[in-house]
This record gives C-alpha cells, sequence and structure tokens, in this order.
C-alpha cells in the first residue's frame, strides 16, 4: 500500500471564501483522483489530476470551482472556490500506484463544513 | 455505462452473526476490476480487496470472505462471526481497465450490536 496524506484534515470556512487541499503519496502514482462524498452519499469522482496538464472533469464539475494541479507525480491540490453550504463534504484523493496491482488507496479526507 | 447496486441500506446483526453484503453490477467491458471498501465512523476509506474480472476464484481472508459471480454480475461480501468493530459503512466498486474510473453503489451499512 501507501502512505497518503492530507491536509487539512478539516475546516469550516465561510461562504464566498477558498480552499485549498492538499494531498502528498509517499510512493509513485500511475493515476491521481479527487474525490466528493457529500453527508450520508456515496463517492463521486469530481476529476482526474493530470501530472503537469489540466485535470479532467466529470460531468458536472469545473475547473472554475475545482481547479487542480498536480505539478509532479506524488503531490496535487484541489481548490474548493467560491464555497457555499452545498460544497460541505469530505473530499478524498486517491490514487493508483506505480506498483502493485492496480489497487486503488484513498487519503484519509477532507472534512469540509461551509458555514 | 458502468452502474454498481447495493441494494441493502443498512443492516443490523447481533455479535456473532454471519452476515453478507450484496453487491450486483453492470458493465459492458469485458475486463475489469471490483473493489470492496470499508468506511468506519472515523471517515477514512479502508482497502479490502481487488477483483479483476477474469478471476472467478472465490477469496477469504481471515473472517471476510468473497464471492464473484459473473454469470449473475455479481460480488457479495460475507463477515463471518461478525465483531463490533466491523460495524462500518461498506462499499461496493467497479473500474473499468480504460479510465481508471472507480464507480461506487451507494454503501451498505452494518451495524453490529454486543
Amino acid at each position: 500500500s501507501a502512505v497518503i496524506s492530507q491536509k487539512p484534515s478539516r475546516d469550516i470556512c465561510q461562504r464566498g471564501t477558498s480552499l485549498t487541499i492538499q494531498c502528498q503519496v509517499d510512493s509513485q502514482v500511475t493515476m491521481m483522483f479527487w474525490y466528493r462524498q457529500q453527508p450520508g452519499q456515496s463517492l463521486t469522482l469530481i476529476a482526474t489530476a493530470n501530472q503537469g496538464s489540466e485535470a479532467t472533469y466529470e460531468s458536472g464539475f469545473v475547473i472554475d470551482k475545482f481547479p487542480i494541479s498536480r505539478p509532479n507525480l506524488t503531490f496535487s491540490t484541489l481548490t474548493v472556490s467560491n464555497m457555499s453550504p452545498e460544497d460541505s463534504s469530505i473530499y478524498l484523493c486517491s490514487v493508483v500506484l506505480t506498483s502493485g496491482m492496480n489497487e486503488q488507496f484513498f487519503g484519509p479526507g477532507t472534512r469540509l463544513t461551509v458555514l | 455505462a458502468q452502474k454498481v447496486t447495493q441494494a441493502q441500506t443498512e443492516i443490523s446483526v447481533v455479535e456473532k452473526e454471519d452476515v453478507t453484503l450484496d453487491c450486483v453490477y453492470e458493465t459492458r467491458d469485458t475486463t475489469y476490476y471490483l473493489f470492496w471498501y470499508k468506511q468506519p465512523p472515523s471517515g477514512e476509506l479502508v482497502f479490502l480487496i481487488r477483483r479483476n474480472s477474469f478471476d472467478e476464484q472465490n477469496e477469504i481472508s481471515g473472517r471476510y470472505s468473497w464471492n464473484f459471480q459473473k454469470s449473475t454480475s455479481s460480488f457479495n461480501f460475507t463477515i463471518t462471526a461478525s465483531q463490533v468493530v466491523d460495524s462500518a459503512v461498506y462499499f461496493c466498486a467497479l473500474r473499468n481497465t480504460g479510465f481508471q474510473k472507480l464507480v461506487f453503489g451507494t454503501g451498505t451499512r452494518l451495524l453490529v450490536s454486543p
């Protein structure tokens, strides 16, 4: 497996502000993803973070609202912009390791509350 | 399109009972991967198992076992002699080999009481 860290682990933010979440992995990865889990719901893919290029967004998610960077193989950031209470969720980073058997692992998540 | 159905929203059992969590999937791909994850109250998502579509052997890991049946598009998860620590939400997920996108079911909440 791998050690995946996310910062911050949780935050409470005001409406209209932005928050950047960091994801760091201690192993080489082939793929990195960002997921959202709204309260009591399942996980939904926001985007695939591509190294050195623009992320690939899923339907319903746009770059202006959720800008993503991935400057190298093991680090990515997700920004939640112009937040509203509907953005209150757990945001999870997920990776597929270069080594290994196509397992997909998740970070501990960032629990965001927007007031 | 890919889809994962976990029809059981919540299951309650008493400690030491066996419990099976159902997972039914839909995909047009011939090669794909199936996963189970555990999400305890603390919130992190714990990887339990990955199964390739071409490997229909059942798997056992301690008290956990998985039954993969391509004929019925099911990948069920059984916990034998359940324990309170098994209380969590369990997610089944499907991923194809092309886009690497993981599609989740809605999850089954398991409550194990002493």
